[in-house]
């Protein structure tokens, strides 16, 4: 079965620095999304990214980070000058269809972010 | 802002038993519900997906949705111990150009053997 895969699994990363979180949607999807979880908390929606631009994102998605889809598989977020607050589990998911609406968002198996 | 209710458990449930999980949301333009299973240290795994009001059924498991009431809920028939993890509740609004989930905070179902 078709799956979204990220990489790496683990990233450490000392305070300040930048990373980038590279994910796969599954080939055949439209939409790609970014997630992300704090340890103990809910899964939060980032920003979502359709027909190389973002359809739409959250306060949490400020000038810190950025999207892009360098080329015709990948999908990458950056994350500018890291805090500590932003360690997390970052999921990429992807959906299927012109329309998003009804489609399940399909995850990955998360790049767990580290910053010392 | 758009909240999404769960009772964070965790729920204990016998081998062979059915679980019940349930989600309220506060949108009433809500459209589509997901339900996902996250083991600890995973990812969100997809279960199922309901938008009409109703019942939904999949092999054991069986979603329901009532949306004058901003319910939806899971029954887990014949509980397994595999079936232990956290079941997050998952809402789309039907919003123009919004698509994302928002999640609740998920429910611990324990299944003891």
């Amino acid at each position: 079965e078709p799956e979204v895969t990220q990489t790496p699994s683990h990233q450490v990363t000392q305070m300040g620095q930048e990373v980038i979180l590279r994910c796969v949607p599954i080939s055949n999807h439209l939409y790609f999304y970014w997630y992300r979880q704090i340890l103990g908390q809910k899964v939060e929606f980032l920003v979502s990214f359709y027909n190389n631009e973002i359809s739409e994102k959250s306060e949490i998605f400020d000038d810190q980070f950025s999207v892009e889809r360098p080329d015709g598989s990948n999908f990458t977020l950056k994350i500018r000058s890291t805090k500590l607050e932003d360690s997390a589990m970052y999921f990429c998911a992807s959906s299927e269809a012109r329309t998003a609406y009804n489609q399940p968002q399909h995850f990955g198996d998360g790049t767990r972010l580290s910053i010392l | 802002q758009k909240e999404v209710e769960q009772n964070s458990g965790p729920l204990s449930v016998p081998e062979g038993a059915i679980a019940s999980l349930n989600c309220t949301y506060s949108d009433r333009g809500s459209q589509s519900f997901f339900w996902y299973r996250q083991y600890s240290g995973k990812s969100p795994e997809l279960i199922m997906f309901i938008y009409s009001n109703g019942d939904k059924e999949d092999g054991r498991f069986t979603a329901q949705l009532n949306k004058a009431s901003q319910y939806v809920s899971l029954l887990i028939r014949d509980s397994q111990p595999s079936d232990s993890a956290t079941y997050l509740c998952a809402v789309q609004y039907s919003g123009a150009g919004s698509y994302q989930l928002t999640f609740g905070k998920g429910t611990k179902l324990s299944v003891i053997p």
